[in-house]
């Protein structure tokens, strides 16, 4: 169907180690969206990557999509506290293409 | 301010009462979303708008809820004879989307709904 899966549902890590979340559908994807949430906070978009197998850099965070086009990645170097939060993928679709879908979410929390 | 808001931030009813929400997004943005959220979940699609028309609406939700957006600017979302599920963060979005995608999805702060 729709949905995308993210996985894992939690991760904790020490500051300073790599955090990465992978996000999967079994249907091939028109373009995939990731957003990250605050505790207490509502989601913020981070990216868009449309292209087969497009990598794109924010500073510390390197973004993939697959090149089926089915799954892509969030990856953080040397996380910070400032990292904390869930991290959301959402895939365009349905009737319409104004319509996203958002997977579960990663919850990440970082120990200083 | 210019991003998205919404009113009330808190809502607290007893079941069976009608409430409703108002979004009013970034004006300039075209579309319109709401989401439903409970804890440790990812938003859930519950309509969107493209200006005034309803262009898609989750099969999920039930006939006791009803959105409209009639001007194209501000939007509400109604809910009918609440349940205790109804219990979530009502979260509206807006974008600049176009006919093949959705676009940068700019959310509100949310509307907090109990229902006890």
């Amino acid at each position: 169907g729709q949905q995308v899966m993210q996985i894992p549902q939690y991760q904790h890590v020490q500051e300073g180690e790599d955090f990465t979340t992978y996000c999967n559908s079994s249907t091939t994807l028109s373009n995939i969206q990731w957003y990250k949430q605050r505790p207490g906070g509502h989601p913020v978009f981070l990216i868009q990557l449309v292209k087969s197998g497009e990598v794109k850099k924010q500073k510390r965070l390197t973004f993939q999509f697959g090149e089926a086009k089915k799954n892509s990645s969030l990856h953080i170097t040397a996380t910070q506290t400032t990292d904390v939060g869930t991290y959301f993928c959402a895939r365009a679709g349905g009737t319409s293409y104004g319509k996203l879908t958002f997977g579960q979410g990663t919850i990440l929390t970082v120990h200083p | 301010d210019t991003g998205v808001s919404q009113d009330p931030r808190h809502k607290i009813t007893k079941r069976g009462q009608n409430v409703t929400f108002r979004c009013d997004p970034i004006s300039e943005h075209n579309r319109l979303y709401w989401y439903r959220q409970t804890l440790g979940q990812g938003p859930e699609f519950l309509t969107y708008f493209q200006n005034e028309a309803q262009l898609e609406k989750s099969r999920l939700l039930s006939d006791r809820f009803s959105a409209e957006r009639p001007k194209g600017s501000f939007s509400t979302l109604e809910i009918q004879r609440t349940e205790q599920g109804d219990s979530a963060m009502y979260l509206c979005a807006s974008s600049l989307g176009s006919r093949v995608e959705a676009g940068e999805l700019f959310f509100g702060e949310g509307s907090r709904l109990t229902v006890l």
